[in-house]
């Protein structure tokens, strides 16, 4: 089975402008969850897709969002980039009904300037 | 809120054992999980444990949990220098959907 892929892998934005990353999951996985990761703040969850539906938030302000289609695949948004976005934004994809093990992504570097 | 703690560094000599320690603060967690992070790249599932189990083993991993303490330690039998990378422990609540609550990662370095 092919893994998690995502896209772009790299991408370099000016503060202001906004940016689409977006995430295939691993085959009859339903379940999408985007985390951020930062050398202050760690890995932090940004939030989860369920049947296309958002089931959990993490604590980031709404200029970050999301959604996912009928074939599971999933993007989030980022309106309005700030420096302090600069980050490694990954995807893990995951089965519903089990251990909920969660497979990621190699993950988009973004890099804001 | 829930926090996953663990130790910034640890070093070994190849072939030796390595143990990676992990506490927790949220005792309703379901299950507990290990991932590796090599750099430049995501992170790679490398074991998990529910909650009511004390130890799980797989190949050169061995789990422990000790559900009374909270504390979740990695170890790995036999170190090799591929093993060099960051370890992350993670736990999901029985009501998170599959929302995940990462330490802060413990970075291996094995040396030959």
């Amino acid at each position: 089975k092919a893994g998690v892929t995502q896209t772009p892998r790299y991408l370099i934005k000016t503060r202001g402008q906004q940016v689409t990353l977006s995430c295939s999951p691993i085959s009859g996985h339903r379940s999408v969850s985007w985390y951020q990761q930062t050398p202050g703040q760690g890995l932090q969850f940004l939030f989860e897709y369920f049947s296309e539906t958002q089931r959990n938030k993490g604590n980031f302000p709404g200029r970050f969002s999301g959604r996912q289609f009928s074939n599971s695949r999933s993007e989030m948004n980022v309106s309005t980039l700030e420096l302090g976005d600069s980050a490694l934004y990954l995807c893990a994809s995951s089965l519903e009904g089990t251990s909920g093990e969660q497979y990621f992504g190699p993950g988009t570097r973004l890099t804001v300037t | 809120g829930e926090d996953v703690e663990q130790s910034l560094f640890l070093s070994v000599r190849e072939g030796d054992s390595s143990v990676i320690n992990c506490t927790y603060t949220d005792s309703s967690s379901t299950y507990l999980y290990w991932y590796k992070q090599e750099p430049g790249a995501g992170l790679q599932l490398l074991t998990y444990i529910f909650s009511n189990m004390d130890m799980k083993q797989d190949q050169r991993l061995t789990v422990l949990l000790n559900k009374k303490d909270k504390h979740l330690s990695l170890r790995i039998a036999d170190t090799q220098t591929g093993d060099s990378a960051i370890y992350f422990c993670a736990e999901k609540g029985p009501n998170a959907g599959n929302m995940l609550t990462f330490g802060g990662g413990t970075r291996l370095m094995v040396k030959p």
